[in-house]
Order: structure tokens, then sequence, then C-alpha cells
């Protein structure tokens, strides 16, 4: 149980279009996403957390108008990369949160690796 | 500012021997405490998740925690080189139960 997909698991675009990233809880309902984003070498960093039927809360320095966060369901977020530029070039990785209770495990998506040319 | 802190290794050691992993948080009120395994290139993986102090077993794995100290280690016996990953260390803050991560722990298993 408690699997997260994501789609896609690799893309490369050009500089200054729009990407979308899917992630899915497949056997479970969660309330709460939360998208990261690590750089080689690095820890994973919080971008925002996403709850169901509301607007995202976006962590400081994440700029929400480049990075749109829709949670339309208990099963589905997405994350979308607006005019993407080399420096977006990252390894974005979602989790869902079982739920609503403090200690809550979370269990985390396969990633997507976005390369912009 | 909340962190958590880690040493990020390498640690490198012998196959069969213990490995240990330790880890620091700064938030007194953090509650859960959690163990990611990361292998390169892929998304984390949860190990161990403890949330009272002592010690929590999970076959060759086993958590220690110490709120007083606000230090959390991770052990694992009999190591083999397949536990060579990325260790890394979490907590949870926030009213989301926000994960704050340490940068991780690089584990070298050398048969």
């Amino acid at each position: 149980g408690a699997v997260v997909s994501q789609h896609p698991s690799r893309v490369i675009c050009k500089s200054g279009t729009s990407v979308k990233i899917e992630c899915r809880s497949l056997d479970f309902q969660a309330t709460t996403m939360f998208w990261y984003r690590q750089f080689p070498k690095k820890s994973l960093m919080l971008m925002a957390t996403s709850n169901e039927g509301s607007k995202a809360t976006y962590e400081q320095g994440v700029e929400k108008d480049k990075f749109l966060i829709n949670h339309a369901s208990l099963t589905l977020s997405t994350l979308t990369v607006t005019s993407a530029h080399p420096e977006d070039s990252s390894f974005y990785i979602c989790s869902a949160k079982l739920g609503s209770y403090s200690g809550d495990t979370q269990y985390f998506g396969p990633g997507t690796r976005l390369t912009v040319l | 500012q909340k962190e958590v802190e880690q040493n990020s290794g390498p640690l490198s050691v012998p196959e069969g021997a213990i490995a240990s992993l330790n880890c620091t948080y700064s938030d007194r009120g953090s509650q859960s405490f959690f163990w990611y395994r990361q292998y390169s290139g892929k998304s984390p993986e949860l190990i161990m998740s403890i949330y009272s102090n002592g010690d929590k077993e999970d076959g060759r794995f086993t958590a220690q925690l110490n709120k007083a100290s606000q230090y959390v280690s991770l052990l694992i016996r009999d190591s083999q080189p397949s536990d060579s990953a990325t260790y890394h260390c979490a907590v949870n803050v926030g009213s989301n139960y926000q994960l704050i991560w340490g940068a991780g722990t690089k584990l070298i298993i050398k048969p």
C-alpha cells in the first residue's frame, strides 16, 4: 500500500515552455501532498504544501506564479513549471501524507527529472 | 530557523559491521522523526519512523531518539553493500507536518 506515482519520469523541454508534472496517490486518499526539488548532491528542498481543495502554501523564496500547484482531488496534485529556464532543471519529487494527525508518514513518488535546454 | 544537522560523510563501513548515522534537530517542539534512504537518481524511501524516546527496532535497523538531547540516530546491523546510499534524517514541523530535511549522510559499505 501507500503507492505514489509521478508522471512523466523524465522531461526535456525548451526554455520558455511550460511543463506539467502529475502526482497521484494510487491506493489511498491524500488530503495533503508536498512538492520538493532536489539539486545534484543536495538535500530535498520543500517547495510547497498542497491541500486538496485549497490554495497551496509556498515556502519562502518559491515563486507561486512560476510554480503553479493544483490539488483538485484527493488523489491528484499537479505542479506546472511555467516559462521554464535552464536554472529550473532539477529533480522534482512529490509526496503524499496519509491521514490528518501529527506524525503521519510521507510517501514519495519516484520523481521527475526536468531538463530545460 | 528550524534546522536538521547531519554529517554529510561519506561514512565508510566494512560489510557485516554496524553503521551508525546521527542527526540533531533544533526545534524542541518536533514530535515525529524519520529516516529515509535515497539511492542515486531515485526518490527517498522510508526506512524508519520514531515518535517516542528510546529505541525502535525493525529487522537490521534500529532508530534511537533522545528528545532531551534533540538527537536521533539510525543503526544498521550486519551492513550489506546494498545498504550503500544516502540516508536522510527528516523531522516534522509546522501545522501541515512539513518535513525539514538534513543534508543526508552518504554511506558506503565496503565488501
